[in-house]
């Protein structure tokens, strides 16, 4: 199982909004509904953002949200702040009790 | 409040073994799976395989079919990863990772990582 594909880096300015890609196949992103998104900072442990594709777990910023079309999901951050500045990964449920991870993008506020 | 706390960091020489545990408390421990994700200098998170223990259902990825075991014991509400035939590439933050209920594929909450560290 190949790593989705996301953009190694974006960045933006503070208070922009920045979109961050997951391209998957129809084996992943494509046939499942399953797409999270995870904030890690240097150092800490990842934290849950989005799941089910455009759902926020309790406690999480509204400025995160989650969008997904065909092959293809998404992670936008709208009123950038400085501690948005991390690296964020998606990932798919791939079927069969499998996952696939995004490859990582490194956003720069 | 699910708290995940796994063991220690380990120093292994290549070829040999490791075992990471991730004991689980303040929450219902066979009912949700739990899986096991790697973070390697200068590389993404990977997924390395899950555990069902109400079940007793496991799933690796491919690429460590064979080298990695998961356990659980419901008796003490601990999750085991084993990774043999250790190379320097498995160097890494290993973490253990709380899907949400039944149903659900995400990973909610996060054990705090464990280093492995793979040198001769």
């Amino acid at each position: 199982q190949s790593a989705l594909t996301q953009p190694a880096s974006v960045s933006g300015s503070p208070g922009q909004s920045i979109t961050i890609s997951c391209t998957g196949t129809s084996s992943d992103v494509g046939s499942y509904i399953h797409v999270s998104w995870y904030q890690l900072h240097p150092g800490r442990v990842p934290k849950l953002i989005i799941y089910e594709a455009t759902k926020r777990p309790s406690g999480v910023s509204n400025r995160f949200s989650g969008a997904r079309s065909g092959n293809t999901a998404s992670l936008t951050i709208s009123g950038l702040q400085a501690d948005d500045e991390a690296d964020y990964y998606c990932c798919s449920y791939a079927g069969g009790s499998t996952y696939v991870f995004g490859s990582g993008t490194q956003v720069t506020v | 409040q699910v708290q995940l706390v796994q063991s220690g960091a380990e120093v292994k020489k290549p070829g040999s073994s490791v075992k990471v545990s991730c004991k689980t408390s303040g929450g219902t421990f066979n009912r949700h799976a739990m899986s096991w994700v790697r973070l390697a200098p200068g590389q993404g998170l990977e997924w390395v395989g899950e555990i069902l223990p109400i079940f007793g259902a496991i799933k690796y990825a491919q690429k460590f079919q064979g080298r990695v075991t998961i356990t659980a014991d419901e008796s003490t509400n601990t999750a085991y990863m084993d990774l043999s035939r250790l190379r320097s590439e498995d160097t890494a933050v290993y973490y253990c990772a709380r899907v949400g209920a039944i149903g659900s594929q995400y990973f909610q909450q996060w054990g705090q990582g464990t280093l492995v560290t793979v040198s001769s």
